[in-house]
């Protein structure tokens, strides 16, 4: 089993909250992912890092901001939450070759 | 630009019947990987299968198998003696080995719906 977790799993707040969402992983791996999903919808891209210090936007433009000062470690940050962005924010990482990745559990945000 | 593209949004299957999921992919690329994941409802997505270009033979794991066919760049995923718990979203994926094109992430299809009926 995997192991890279995210923190919360559920998440419902008001607009204009600041909100993280946490993401940490065990297996030393240098490749982190953040993607966003709407129900039974496709996967979207939006904030990757190939290691330390190093941080890159994704496919899709998102509001979020992360960082990775540790290399087990990429949280994400909206620094004020709005309605457009419930969703559910998935957290990945993966090795140096095959591209394989693993999936944490999934954080849902709903913002009212 | 290479694309995975999965043309069925939804299926069905009755339960212990046998289903066929596809997805094509386009690259100009020699050595790549391909995957299967699955997403079921409300839980964690998990890898089913991993294919690797250079191996002719089809990946099987369990009762889930590929037909992969390179020429065609047709990667289709049979899950046989389909149970309930396979109920899910099924996302193809593609990765690029280590050729010029390769961005170090994954490409992913839209995903294909997968209702098991009892």
């Amino acid at each position: 089993e995997a192991d890279i977790y995210q923190t919360p799993r559920y998440l419902v707040i008001g607009t204009g909250k600041k909100i993280t969402l946490e993401c940490s992983q065990t297996m030393g791996h240098d490749k982190m992912y953040w993607y966003q999903q709407d129900p039974g919808m496709e996967l979207h891209l939006i904030h990757y890092s190939y290691g330390v210090n190093s941080t890159e936007k994704g496919d899709l433009s998102s509001e979020s901001t992360v960082s990775r000062i540790r290399t087990e470690h990429f949280p994400l940050t909206l620094e004020s939450a709005r309605p457009s962005h419930t969703s559910q924010y998935l957290c990945a990482s993966s090795g140096p070759y095959t591209g394989e990745l693993f999936f944490g559990e999934g954080s849902r945000l709903t913002v009212l | 630009a290479q694309t995975v593209t999965q043309s069925q949004p939804e299926m069905s299957v009755q339960e212990a019947e046998t289903v066929t999921l596809s997805c094509t992919y386009d690259t100009s690329e020699n050595n790549y990987y391909l995957f299967w994941y699955k997403q079921p409802p409300s839980r964690q997505m998990i890898l089913v299968i991993r294919q690797e270009a250079y191996k002719q033979q089809n990946a099987t794991e369990n009762r889930f198998s590929v037909n992969f066919q390179k020429a065609a760049k047709s990667f289709s995923l049979k899950i046989s003696d389909s149970q309930l718990g396979d109920t899910a979203m099924y996302f193809c994926a593609f990765f690029p080995g280590g050729g010029s094109s390769n961005t170090g992430k994954l490409i992913f299809g839209q995903g294909t719906t997968l209702q098991v009926k009892p």
